[in-house]
């Protein structure tokens, strides 16, 4: 099946630092990449959608400055958290589908752990 | 608004029992219906989906959902579960036409020898 990587699986990091964590369809081109956040014992929440080449979309109230996304190539995708803030601990998880469409199946990375101190 | 509710937080049961995951959503167009297993520390993964055609769609690990247009609902169900299906399960819905997935807010499944 399609496997999707994410890293580091764990980081911590001192408030103020950013962070980038690394998105990566191992063995299919990614036309589209998912970046989403899951607080504790709550659902995912959709960050920002990216596709290869082209500036990201990011969901409302998600500040684009600070969760910086780029999709350089079909099938690597990152998301830079800049100055991160204990509030920005979360797990963050990617996700990738070759189509990008609706009925398109996305899979999903394995998440990063951000702590922030 | 557009949203997935998942009815029960957590979903207590014994081994070899059957289970159901109940899960509704809320549209006025069509949908592609999904559910996710996520176990500890670790990303999602499909257990199935519903694109069109046969309301009753099997998965992987013995899993099955059916599609209730009429309700609006995806419930899911094992008719015999094992300890090695804990876990926290996902409904997601697309919407037709659009490009984003709406998670529900997942549901423990928690299963005691």
């Amino acid at each position: 099946g399609a496997v999707v990587s994410q890293h580091p699986s764990r980081v911590i990091c001192k408030s103020g630092t950013s962070v980038k964590i690394e998105c990566r369809s191992l063995d299919f081109q990614a036309t589209t990449m998912f970046w989403y956040r899951q607080f504790p014992k709550k659902s995912l929440m959709l960050m920002a959608t990216s596709n290869e080449g082209s500036k990201a979309t990011y969901e409302q109230g998600v500040e684009k400055d600070k969760f910086l996304i780029n999709h350089a190539s079909l099938t690597l995708s990152t998301l830079t958290v800049t100055s991160a803030h204990p509030e920005d601990s979360s797990f963050y998880i990617c996700s990738a589908s070759s189509g990008g469409g609706a009925k398109d199946t996305q899979y999903f990375g394995p998440g990063t752990r951000l702590t922030v101190l | 608004a557009q949203s997935v509710t998942q009815l029960d937080s957590q979903v207590p049961v014994f081994e070899e029992a059957p289970v159901e995951l109940r899960c509704n959503y809320s549209s006025s167009v069509s949908v592609y219906l999904f559910w996710y297993v996520q176990y500890p520390n670790q990303g999602l993964q499909l257990l199935l989906k519903y694109l069109s055609g046969s309301t009753l769609v099997k998965g992987i690990n013995g899993f099955e959902a059916e599609f209730n247009k009429s309700q609006t609902s995806f419930h899911l169900r094992k008719p015999s579960v094992h300890i090695s299906d804990t876990a926290e399960y996902f409904c997601a819905v697309t919407y037709t036409g659009g490009f984003k997935t709406i998670f529900g807010a997942g549901t423990r499944l928690f299963v005691k020898a």
